[in-house]
């Protein structure tokens, strides 16, 4: 079964800082992983994806995340926080073969000090 | 487009009321799944379907029940309300051409008092 594990249920770094986001994730196929933002009282909106090849993704507003294999993990980074950063962030794993079955972790709220 | 849509936004039903949460979409995507988000707890799949005509059970799928008679639609009805489906629900949509990308709308927030 594929799990999905965020470190960390609050994360607060200063204004230009770098951000690390933690996700572990458990599968027992090789899997599509993703993460995603929610910005205060809206839907969640895709900023990046790994399915294959390339393990560096990039994604959207500087977001950039690894998946490694060896270590079950998929951390999202930025090297510069801004204060538009600021939301709630979720990695999520795809399960079995159907797109409508992605298991969601419990997410990591970032704040950004000014 | 409009993308996915969701009436209402807010919600208060009484313990034992039922309603209807709707969920429209308009970019001809196959796969559209509920969710609910509750604190510490991310996104719990409630139902999803792959099509229309088809549905199927996700992980939380007691007191809810869906129907998918057209493409666009994916209704969620709560047939007797109980204090603990006070959440906030989303719902989403994508397709198998587009590699998983879900898209979300913008959620339904739900009290049952």
């Amino acid at each position: 079964a594929q799990s999905v594990t965020q470190l960390g249920s609050h994360v607060s770094v200063s204004e230009g800082a770098l951000v690390l986001l933690r996700c572990n994730y458990s599968s027992s196929v090789p899997p599509y992983l993703f993460w995603y933002v929610q910005y205060p009282n809206q839907g969640l909106q895709l900023l990046l994806k790994y399915t294959t090849g390339a393990t560096l993704v990039k994604g959207i507003n500087g977001f950039e995340a690894e998946f490694k294999k060896s270590e079950t993990s998929f951390h999202l980074t930025k090297p510069s926080a801004h204060m538009s950063d600021a939301a709630e962030y979720f990695c999520a794993v795809k399960r079995g073969s159907s797109a409508s079955k992605i298991i969601f972790g419990s997410g990591t709220r970032l704040s950004i000090r000014p | 487009n409009a993308g996915v849509t969701q009436t209402p936004k807010f919600q208060v039903l009484k313990t034992g009321q039922s309603m209807t949460l709707q969920c429209a979409q308009d970019m001809n995507h196959e796969y559209m799944s509920w969710y609910r988000q509750d604190p510490g707890m991310g996104l719990r799949l409630i139902h999803y379907s792959v099509g229309a005509g088809i549905t199927d059970q996700g992980e939380v799928p007691n007191g809810y029940n869906v129907s998918r008679s057209t493409t666009e639609d994916f209704p969620l009805r709560l047939l007797s309300a109980a204090p603990s489906q006070t959440s906030v629900y989303f719902c989403a949509s994508s397709s198998p051409g587009q590699t998983d990308t879900q898209y979300f709308g913008p959620g339904t927030r739900l009290t049952v008092l």
